[in-house]
């Protein structure tokens, strides 16, 4: 398996304002981790891969100036979303692949709930 | 790139039957499919996955099918208790990327 953790939990922001969510692998080390984003009674949309030591991989029509993703080591990935709008609202989830005996399969954090006002 | 649909969106059974979810996809190179079961507001949580090289998988109640000239597998939850309510979604991989693409998800009611 895997252990990830997210940080902050919720958080409530205005209109404009930046907000940082940290994902951490508590138990081995991920050189790479996954960004997705869940709006309400629907799936889980990969935002971005997250690559350790080199810039992000984003999926097509996520702003990669809006979302910024730094993967500075081997246990932390953060995602800042820049000047954050209502629409931004909704919950952000990240996940690693597992250990090596099971690389395929991915473990996520506990999500962050934002909420932009 | 990968498409992956889910049937149905909803689900409701009563408790101690089965359900069976059912998922396709689009691009023949994908090679590993887990589900995951979530909960409101929590992560997803994975609950069995089966590699293309495999046909079936069990795990106690819970068993997955993989039929890959059709390109679709399914979940099979037998013997189904209230616990067992929440949204539950396919997902499938493509070698060498670890990227995953989910379906759309189905929530899944058990009724007491």
């Amino acid at each position: 398996g895997a252990v990830v953790s997210q940080h902050p939990s919720w958080v409530i922001c205005k209109s404009g304002t930046s907000v940082k969510i940290e994902c951490r692998s508590l138990d081995f080390q991920a050189t790479t981790m996954f960004w997705y984003r869940q709006f309400p009674k629907q799936s889980l949309m990969l935002m971005a891969t997250s690559n350790e030591g080199s810039k992000a991989t984003y999926e097509q029509g996520v702003e990669k100036d809006k979302f910024l993703i730094n993967h500075a080591s081997l246990t932390l990935s953060t995602l800042t979303v820049t000047s954050a709008h209502p629409e931004d609202s909704s919950f952000y989830i990240c996940g690693k692949e597992g250990d090596k005996f099971s690389t395929d399969t991915q473990y996520f954090g506990p999500g962050t709930r934002l909420t932009v006002l | 790139g990968e498409n992956v649909e889910q049937h149905p969106s909803t689900l409701s059974v009563q408790e101690g039957d089965s359900a069976v979810i059912k998922c396709t996809y689009s691009d023949s190179a994908s090679n590993y499919f887990p589900w995951y079961k979530q909960e409101l507001g929590k992560r997803p949580q994975l609950i069995i996955d089966i590699r293309s090289n495999v046909g079936e998988k069990k795990d106690q109640r819970i068993a997955v099918t993989l039929n890959k000239t059709a390109k679709h597998f399914s979940l099979h939850i037998t013997e189904t208790q209230p616990e067992d309510s929440a949204v539950y979604f396919c997902a499938a991989s493509t070698p060498g990327t670890y990227k995953y693409i989910f379906g759309t998800g189905t929530r899944l009611k058990v009724l007491a």
